[in-house]
């Protein structure tokens, strides 16, 4: 089956440092791969931080970078200068269109800390 | 803009209780889910529906029952409530198919605790 590895478990960042939190996918059933990173900031909902249809495409929001490494079966999550309020957890997702499948496949999360 | 509201946002119950979880969405969105939050484990599907009056189990959907009785409301019961089971139940919607990026969109959550 489809399945999404990303760092796992919590990070944590001084303020002002660089961050990556690794995502590898793997896509088995019929469809195209769309790729996603979701964010829950506390006390908030779930949201769509940024999204990639289109493989080698880049995406960005919030100073977040994520590219669609299709021969890698990557889409890491990188941002150049954290802040404290970028503390939340990260959930990649592969969601697959085009073939009828319905189940977005998500990954375990990963806890971000940022100390000031 | 749409909206996804889950109700209640907390839910106490008692062991053994069933207990629903109501959603709704005004995104009019043809497809709808029931996730499962814990820490450590990710997001696990509990539950979807492709369209009104369909029901697709997940891969968490024993212990569990669901009901889409229209386009914009989708509800998850717990069958017998376990003590201890705290987690934070979160509903969600799309448009899936070619025409859509299969984006989905989600509520705020409704928390769980068995006393």
């Amino acid at each position: 089956g489809d399945s999404v590895t990303q760092t796992e478990g919590q990070v944590t960042v001084s303020e002002s440092k660089s961050l990556i939190i690794n995502c590898t996918y793997s896509a088995t059933s019929i469809g195209y791969p769309n790729l996603f990173w979701y964010v829950r900031y506390p006390g908030e909902g779930l949201q769509l931080l940024l999204k990639v249809i289109t493989a080698g495409q880049k995406g960005s929001s919030r100073g977040f970078e994520a590219t669609y490494n299709k021969e890698a079966t990557s889409f890491h999550l990188q941002k150049a200068s954290v802040q404290e309020s970028d503390s939340a957890v990260y959930y990649c997702a592969l969601i697959l269109t085009s073939g009828g499948n319905y189940k977005p496949t998500f990954g375990k999360g990963t806890s971000l800390v940022v100390h000031p | 803009g749409g909206i996804i509201t889950q109700t209640p946002k907390f839910l106490i119950g008692q062991e053994g209780q069933k207990l629903t979880l109501k959603c709704q969405q005004n995104f009019n969105h043809d497809t709808m889910y029931w996730y499962r939050q814990d820490s450590g484990k990710g997001l696990r599907l509990i539950y979807y529906s492709i369209t009104e009056n369909d029901l697709q189990k997940g891969d968490l959907s024993e212990g569990y029952d669901a009901s889409r009785e229209k386009k914009s409301s989708f509800s998850l019961t717990v069958t017998s409530a376990q003590k201890n089971e705290m987690a934070v139940f979160l509903c969600a919607s799309s448009i899936p198919g070619d025409a859509n990026t299969g984006q989905l969109y989600f509520g705020e959550g409704s928390k769980l605790t068995v006393l």
